[in-house]
């Protein structure tokens, strides 16, 4: 049921930098923040991302978030083993009043 | 800090009704909109729904016909039902606290599967 599409799959090696997408429209991306979450194997989602590009206490500014009309993009620097994951973008869509989640992306470290 | 923890059957038979409880503790209920996610073994996350503590709902419109979420704020509870459940609602379900536009507290997970 998703509208938000990311990439099934991105990898780098250590210490290199990865950038996830998450596409959407002008009801969902286009007019409200986004938030991202990073899903620990077995784990329930934590928030990374929030508003767009802000980060909760906690969460090393190795993350980053942005967004540019009907897209969000989540970075990360530095990858580190402990960074393979699931991550998913979230946002509201005031078109079908609910909140839509992304189709997820798994990122590999080499 | 806000913590929420899930309980309920883990084990529901098809076209029987879901029923799981979210408690909470550490948090103010007015501060939050509460809500139940689902992720279904090996794919995404589903939003499901949410209430605020006055009462006020929204309900994902492709589950609204099956779903009913309520709020006892006297328990810090908030609950769950799911009717005419199929093998295709077999997932773990989450409730999790937005305090803006974003799930800032999650619950653990508690996996429901339905089958007879």
């Amino acid at each position: 049921q998703s509208v938000l599409t990311q990439p099934p799959s991105v990898s780098a090696a250590p210490g290199q930098k990865v950038t996830v997408s998450c596409s959407g429209s002008s009801p969902n991306i286009g007019s409200n923040y986004v938030s991202w979450y990073q899903q620990l194997p077995g784990t329930a989602p934590k928030l990374l991302i929030y508003d767009n590009n802000k980060r909760p206490s906690g969460i090393p500014d190795r993350f980053s978030g942005s967004k540019s009309g009907t897209s969000a993009t989540l970075g990360i620097t530095g990858l580190q083993t402990g960074d393979e994951a699931d991550y998913y973008c979230g946002t509201w869509d005031s078109s079908l009043s609910a909140e839509l989640f992304g189709t997820g992306t798994k990122v590999t470290v080499l | 800090q806000v913590h929420l923890q899930e309980s309920g059957p883990g084990l529901v038979k098809p076209s029987e009704t879901l029923s799981l409880t979210c408690t909470v503790s550490g948090g103010s209920a007015s501060s939050y909109f509460w809500n139940w996610i689902r992720q279904p073994p090996g794919k995404g996350l589903e939003w499901i729904g949410h209430i605020y503590y006055s009462g006020s709902t929204k309900y994902n419109p492709s589950l609204k016909s099956r779903v009913s979420i309520a709020v006892d704020t006297s328990k810090s509870q908030f609950s769950l039902k799911l009717t005419s459940v199929t093998a295709a609602d077999t997932a773990v379900y989450y409730c999790a606290a937005y305090s803006g536009s974003s799930a800032d507290y999650w619950g653990q997970g508690t996996l429901v599967t339905v089958s007879s």
